[in-house]
């Protein structure tokens, strides 16, 4: 199984609202990370979590919180968000984020607006 | 700070015609080089890969790239490509920093096969 899932698959959501994005990978690897799209650009790196850690934190605002309650999840918690965060995003995972040499697994994304 | 760039937007291609997509990367040490595809609708997957050794590499559905150091170059090229090929290419650099790895993807290049 070489899938990482994502749900929901699109999400509108307002200003004031608090919703979850999540993620899901069953190929055991201890690397997870979320991207964000926005059109016609390319993916931006926003968190990377290694062995359920944060490790990697892009200067990403704190109205999005992610968490890695395992080695298989890894959720991003949105509040309080703006119009320009409506993107895709992507979540991916690796073997391991310390190697340099792994290969990403990308989902399929969420679609988010933010009205 | 690394980056990429794809020196071609949007390509329009005959099938049976060749392609050669160009990426040049901007940093000086060890890189990690992938090319990435998104099909329209579908997520992102590998396409191909270079970490060492043999700087032409082959991948999927008869693609191949050409690492050439001196030029910072991976450039992607198919002898000839087919309706099917039609999709958005993302060529990526995978830098392995901080006892991480961080990948940078480029600004795609969106590539339409007439039939």
């Amino acid at each position: 199984d070489t899938e990482v899932t994502q749900t929901p698959k699109h999400l509108v959501m307002g200003m004031t609202n608090k919703k979850s994005l999540k993620c899901e990978q069953h190929m055991g690897h201890r690397a997870m990370y979320w991207y964000k799209q926005k059109a016609k650009k390319p993916p931006e790196l926003m968190f990377v979590y290694s062995y359920e850690k944060l490790s990697i934190n892009e200067s990403v605002p704190s109205r999005f919180s992610p968490e890695c309650p395992n080695s298989s999840l890894l959720n991003l918690h949105l509040h309080a968000l703006q119009p320009e965060d409506s993107a895709l995003y992507l979540c991916a995972s690796s073997q391991d984020a310390s190697g340099g040499t792994d290969t990403q697994y990308f989902g399929p994304g969420t679609r988010l607006t933010v009205l | 700070a690394q980056s990429v760039s794809q020196h071609n937007h949007h390509v329009i291609l005959s099938e049976a015609a060749s392609l050669e997509l160009g990426c040049n990367y901007s940093y000086g040490g060890t890189v990690n080089l992938f090319w990435y595809v998104q099909y329209p609708g579908q997520h992102l997957q590998l396409l191909l890969k270079y970490f060492s050794g043999d700087p032409l590499v082959k991948g999927i559905k008869g693609f191949e790239a050409e690492f050439i150091k001196s030029k910072f170059s991976f450039n992607l090229r198919k002898p000839s490509v087919q309706w099917s090929d039609t999709a958005e290419y993302f060529c990526a650099v995978n830098l392995y920093s901080g006892g991480y790895q961080k990948v940078t993807f480029g600004t795609g290049t969106k590539l339409q096969v007439i039939p």
